[in-house]
């Protein structure tokens, strides 16, 4: 079946490191690909998506490209914030299954001034 | 433009009560999504609704949960009886989606956060 695997966390940054969280997936057919983040004590929001194959999300200066040939959609980000401290959830959804998320296990970040 | 909104936020119950978790999705969105999150993991989808008619209910466990939208609009999910391990998170969702489209965002809500003792 459709699975997403993320890197464990917690992952501990000082402010202006580089961020990389690892996102593999499994899927049959063409999923769409997705990051969302929760900030403490908030709900899961939208951080950015890819649709096909080479295409870049981007938002709030994280990037994620869709890779299909490595079957993955690693999260990056330049220069961190202590304002970035949150988990990360990627997930995929594919068409044959109705266009449900299936998340990863989330990846918690902490970046410390 | 309101979002996602779901009552109760907080719910302790003892094991074998029921409980209901109830969800108003932003206006216009024809699907909704019943998603439980469990400490530690990522959300897995409980329940799909595409406007009052279920998608996917292949993960719920029919024997103690059921969910109902009634016009299309508001949905509630229902816990009866209860069991520790259905302390959780239940989360709602809704999306404009009206055919399964795997693109088209889906919007949480803040989440009801259910411990069983």
């Amino acid at each position: 079946g459709n699975s997403v695997t993320q890197m464990e966390g917690p992952v501990t940054l000082s402010e202006e490191a580089f961020l990389t969280i690892n996102c593999t997936y499994t899927a049959t057919g063409y999923p769409s690909l997705f990051w969302y983040v929760q900030y403490p004590g908030e709900g899961l929001q939208l951080l950015l998506k890819a649709t096909k194959a080479d295409d870049k999300g981007s938002n709030k200066g994280f990037e994620a490209t869709y890779r299909k040939e490595t079957t993955s959609f690693h999260l990056e980000k330049g220069s961190v914030q202590v304002s970035d401290s949150a988990v990360y959830f990627c997930a995929l959804s594919t068409y044959n299954q109705g266009g449900k998320l299936i998340f990863g296990q989330g990846t918690e970040l902490s970046v410390k001034p | 433009e309101a979002g996602v909104a779901q009552s109760p936020r907080y719910k302790i119950i003892e094991k074998r009560q029921s409980v209901a978790f109830w969800c108003n999705p932003i206006s216009g969105h024809a699907t909704l999504y019943w998603y439980q999150q469990i400490l530690g993991q990522g959300p897995k989808l409980l329940i799909q609704f595409q406007n009052n008619g279920v998608v996917d209910d292949s993960q719920l466990p029919k024997d103690r949960f059921s969910a109902e939208r009634l016009k299309g609009v508001d949905s509630t999910l229902k816990i009866q009886p209860a069991k520790l391990e259905d302390s959780a998170v239940y989360l709602c969702a809704s999306s404009l989606a009206t055919s399964g489209i795997t693109t088209d965002t889906q919007y949480f809500g803040p989440g009801t956060r259910l411990t069983v003792l």
